[in-house]
């Protein structure tokens, strides 16, 4: 069966840091991969997807950007956090067959200090 | 343009009364449609899904309905209990447009016995 994994859970980090957030998918392959930030008390903001290796869509521009250096890895990140980058992240994948699901992380929660 | 609109809340019922929580949708075509559900701390969990019109999504005892006439997937459950407290998200994910889901904003439902 399919997993998506996600780490750190939570993370504290000063203004002006750099961040890496990770996720990895297993049990299949050549997934859509997608982040997500969730303000706190808020709905899902797409930040960036990527449908294939070295492939990345910007949704909103911002800090932090994206990459995927392997079929099933997506790394999130920043050079220098703001305070404005505090929030829920959530990382979601989805297979290529027509009408699949997204099936998200666990999240991770950031806060900036 | 593609976009999905939820129920505004909170929400609060009583244990075993009866839920709908309403979402619409604008879709270009003919998209599938999903509830998810979050519960606090966590990511969201696909709870059902209903790819064309008049299907019938159902799980856990919610079930939904895709209504192309009115545009709907209203969300309902005969007897809520205390854990199904959460956010619920709709969303519609559009064919041949891109790979991009489209989340309402979420609506919260708190359970109380």
């Amino acid at each position: 069966s399919q997993t998506i994994h996600q780490w750190p859970a939570t993370l504290v980090q000063p203004v002006g840091s750099p961040l890496s957030l990770e996720c990895t998918v297993e049990g299949t392959s050549n997934p859509n991969l997608y982040w997500y930030r969730q303000a706190a008390g808020r709905g899902l903001q797409l930040l960036f997807y990527s449908v294939g290796i070295g492939q990345i869509s910007s949704e909103v521009p911002q800090n932090l950007s994206a990459s995927r250096p392997q079929d099933r890895q997506f790394i999130l990140s920043s050079k220098k956090l703001l305070l404005s980058d505090s929030g829920f992240y959530l990382c979601a994948w989805r297979g290529q067959a027509h009408n699949q699901p997204q099936h998200f992380g666990d999240g991770t929660r950031l806060s900036i200090l | 343009g593609n976009s999905v609109t939820q129920m505004e809340g909170p929400v609060t019922l009583s244990e075993e009364a009866f839920l709908t929580i309403n979402c619409t949708y604008t879709a270009t075509g003919y998209p599938s449609l999903f509830w998810y559900v979050q519960y606090p701390g966590e990511g969201l969990q696909l709870l059902l899904k209903a790819t064309k019109a008049d299907d019938k999504g159902s799980n856990k005892g919610f079930e939904a309905t895709y209504r192309k006439e009115t545009t709907s997937f209203h969300l309902e459950k005969g007897s809520v209990q205390v854990s199904d407290s959460a956010v619920y998200f709709c969303a519609l994910y559009p064919p041949n447009t891109g790979n991009q889901f489209y989340f309402g904003t979420g609506t919260s439902l708190t359970v109380i016995p």
